[in-house]
């Protein structure tokens, strides 16, 4: 069975500074996906960004980019010039590629932007 | 284009009463997932169903609960005799067919609360 470890339970950091947020996944598939999910204190939960394990360069959409380590089964979230409106959870999750799509995810990280 | 709908967003039983949480995809969307979210928790996975088909129930309790995605109308997800412990946030996912598969839309959730 495939697992998630995010091992930063809360983060916080300055407005308009970067931050990184960890995750770590064991599978012993070779294809898979892995995504991050955003859930602010409304509690919907919103797509932030999508990588393809078959595919090298990483996913980058505005200010969130990952650093995909397929050897180390890395998969970390660079948030840029952070802003108030990123404060939420942040959800790690694995999704393999057998027809099957569901999602396993990981405890979340809980990010804080500082005015 | 109207997401994933979801109703009620909040519901309250009884202990020993029934909740049926109801799940409407994205237009042209067949296949539904559902999550259940417990306090201060990721998301783990129940169910996963297509229209009248059920094609994964490996998290879902083999007890009380229960699940359908019938070939008009929404999925429900029915729980029995509802307990303390179904205390939690339910979520549901869509997904459409082909390139589009692995990205998972959710719904709002909703938010059960058992006295």
């Amino acid at each position: 069975a495939q697992t998630v470890t995010q091992s930063q339970p809360e983060m916080s950091v300055q407005e308009a500074e970067t931050v990184t947020l960890s995750c770590t996944y064991d599978t012993s598939e070779s294809n898979y996906y892995l995504f991050w999910y955003k859930q602010p204190p409304s509690r919907q939960m919103i797509l932030v960004i999508r990588q393809e394990a078959y595919k090298q360069q990483n996913a980058t959409e505005n200010r969130f980019s990952v650093n995909f380590q397929k050897a180390a089964k890395s998969f970390s979230l660079k948030i840029s010039d952070s802003q108030l409106g990123d404060t939420a959870m942040y959800f790690c999750a694995f999704m393999d590629d057998f027809g099957n799509e569901k999602l396993t995810f990981g405890t979340g990280t809980r990010l804080t932007i500082i005015p | 284009n109207a997401g994933v709908m979801q109703n009620p967003r909040h519901l309250v039983r009884r202990r020993g009463q029934e909740a049926r949480l109801r799940c409407s995809p994205m237009k042209g969307h067949s296949h539904v997932y559902w999550y259940r979210q417990l306090p201060e928790e990721g998301l783990k996975f129940m169910v996963y169903l297509q229209k009248e088909n059920i094609i994964d129930e490996s998290g879902m309790p083999k007890e009380r609960f229960s699940a359908e995605f019938p070939k008009e109308g929404p999925s429900i997800l029915r729980i029995q005799q509802v307990v303390r412990g179904d205390s939690a946030a339910y979520f549901c996912a869509s997904h459409g067919a082909g390139i589009s598969r692995e990205t998972q839309y959710f719904g709002p959730g909703t938010r059960l609360l058992v006295l």
